[in-house]
């Protein structure tokens, strides 16, 4: 059974480094099937693709947040990582990770928040 | 940019059908989803490639896409459809672009 699991810091200072980690459990990170995306939901508001990401490296990023974005895979732990740079208070979200398939994403887990606030 | 632009809110009375609308440039050829989201809740993909359903999602749902405007319709409203719902479209430029979200509520 698929299971994805965001972890993370909880709080964060202003103009320090987001990480974050989904693990991945019940299938393989390196499937050719699949690749894995970052979505993140500030409080109270909607949904905002943040990245996709394929075992190869590939990776596909939010034109406006690309110039602070690294995101990594680890195939040995199965999981793939996040880093966002000088965050300020609108970076303040639920992060997902979730797997994606063809042109959408089919799974979802279920979030970590992240506050970003001195 | 690419933008998908969805109402702020829809309401549905029990049992009736619900319509939520999705718009945005050449829709017809972004390969339009749609994700259900519950309070406190990851999304759920409910409809994906315009009108395919995923398995274990009522045929109660279903989706359609126009020239430039993708719908989810949502037939026999159950009190339990009562959420927020996503379009989610993905475009050459821009890779994946979401709408605002829909609030459906049922009353």
């Amino acid at each position: 059974q698929l299971q994805l699991q965001e972890s993370g810091p909880g709080l964060v200072k202003p103009s320090e480094t987001l990480s974050l980690t989904c693990t991945v459990s019940g299938d393989s990170i390196s499937s050719h099937s699949y690749y894995w995306g970052w979505v993140r939901q500030p409080p109270g508001k909607g949904l905002e693709w943040i990245a996709s990401v394929y075992y190869s490296g590939t990776t596909y990023y939010n034109p406006s947040l690309k110039s602070r974005l690294t995101t990594s895979v680890d195939t040995s732990k199965n999981q793939l990582s996040l880093k966002l740079r000088f965050v300020t208070a609108a970076d303040t979200a639920l992060y997902y990770c979730a797997r994606g398939s063809g042109y959408r994403f089919d799974f979802w887990g279920q979030g970590t928040l992240v506050t970003v606030s001195s | 940019s690419y933008e998908l632009t969805q109402p702020p809110s829809v309401s549905v009375s029990p049992g009736q059908t619900a319509s939520i609308t999705c718009s945005g440039d050449r829709l017809w050829d972004k390969y339009a989803s749609w994700y259900q989201q519950k309070p406190g809740q990851p999304p759920v993909l409910v409809i994906y490639q315009d009108k395919k359903r995923p398995s274990g999602i009522p045929e109660r749902f279903s989706g359609s896409t126009s020239g430039n405007t993708a719908t989810l319709t949502i037939s026999e409203t159950h009190p339990m459809d009562e959420a927020d719902y996503y379009c989610q479209g993905w475009d050459s430029s821009t890779d994946v672009v979401f709408g605002g979200g829909t609030k459906l509520t049922v009353l």
